[in-house]
């Protein structure tokens, strides 16, 4: 299977501790996104990179979290002294540019819980 | 600030029948639009999409229609199958940007 792949998927973690997730996107694609899901919300846009790059950072992207795509490959997400609020499912997302619009193609997801 | 409405949470319908999806959005700047079908425990997958400069897209059972000055589009389903049960979320984007917005979600359920 050679689509996006998401690490872990399910996380559960005390307020206060750092998560980090991993997202492989599909090889070729050059740009990468971060989304975040929240209980009957659709997904809301965190970030993205186009390689290695990161080019735009949402508002709900606070200082806390951090995103790096260190070759233009896989993507890491970090999380530090995570608050129970920041429980949600954390989607990646892949494509290539110029190539269809908007058309992404997400992973499975790395749920986070928050106790 | 949600740009992209979907006021219905969920739907049933007989299998065989019709399902209509619909959706509202209140950025007349969006030019293009994605439906997304999400099963659980799966991310979203893409189903359909239609452009500004349409009216209607189709692509076998699943047909898009979008009312720009209604700033409102909807995605039919015809047959319904059972298989087609999931969350049907509505996207859009401008051109040019980087992002897509999600509406919350229709819960569709075909029932056989």
């Amino acid at each position: 299977d050679t689509g996006v792949s998401q690490d872990p998927r399910h996380k559960i973690t005390k307020r206060g501790q750092n998560v980090t997730f991993r997202c492989d996107p599909i090889s070729e694609h050059n740009r990468l996104y971060w989304y975040r899901q929240t209980l009957g919300q659709g997904p809301e846009f965190l970030t993205y990179f186009q390689n290695e790059a990161q080019l735009e950072k949402s508002r709900l992207l606070s200082d806390r979290f951090s995103a790096e795509r260190p070759k233009g490959s896989f993507s890491t997400l970090e999380i530090q002294r995570t608050e129970q609020g920041d429980s949600a499912m954390y989607l990646c997302a892949s494509r290539l540019l110029g190539t269809g619009t908007g058309e992404l193609f997400f992973g499975e997801g790395s749920r986070l819980t928050v106790l | 600030d949600q740009q992209v409405k979907q006021n219905s949470p969920s739907l049933s319908v007989q299998e065989g029948r019709i399902s209509i999806l619909n959706c509202d959005y209140t950025n007349s700047m969006f030019d293009y639009f994605l439906w997304y079908k999400k099963y659980p425990a799966e991310g979203p997958t893409f189903l359909i999409s239609i452009s500004s400069i349409k009216d209607k897209n189709e692509d076998g059972r699943f047909t898009v229609f979008l009312n720009k000055s209604a700033k409102h589009l909807s995605l039919h389903i015809v047959p319904s199958q059972p298989g087609d049960s999931a969350v049907y979320f509505c996207a859009a984007t401008q051109t040019g940007a980087n992002n897509l917005f999600f509406g919350t979600g229709t819960r569709l359920t075909v029932i056989p």
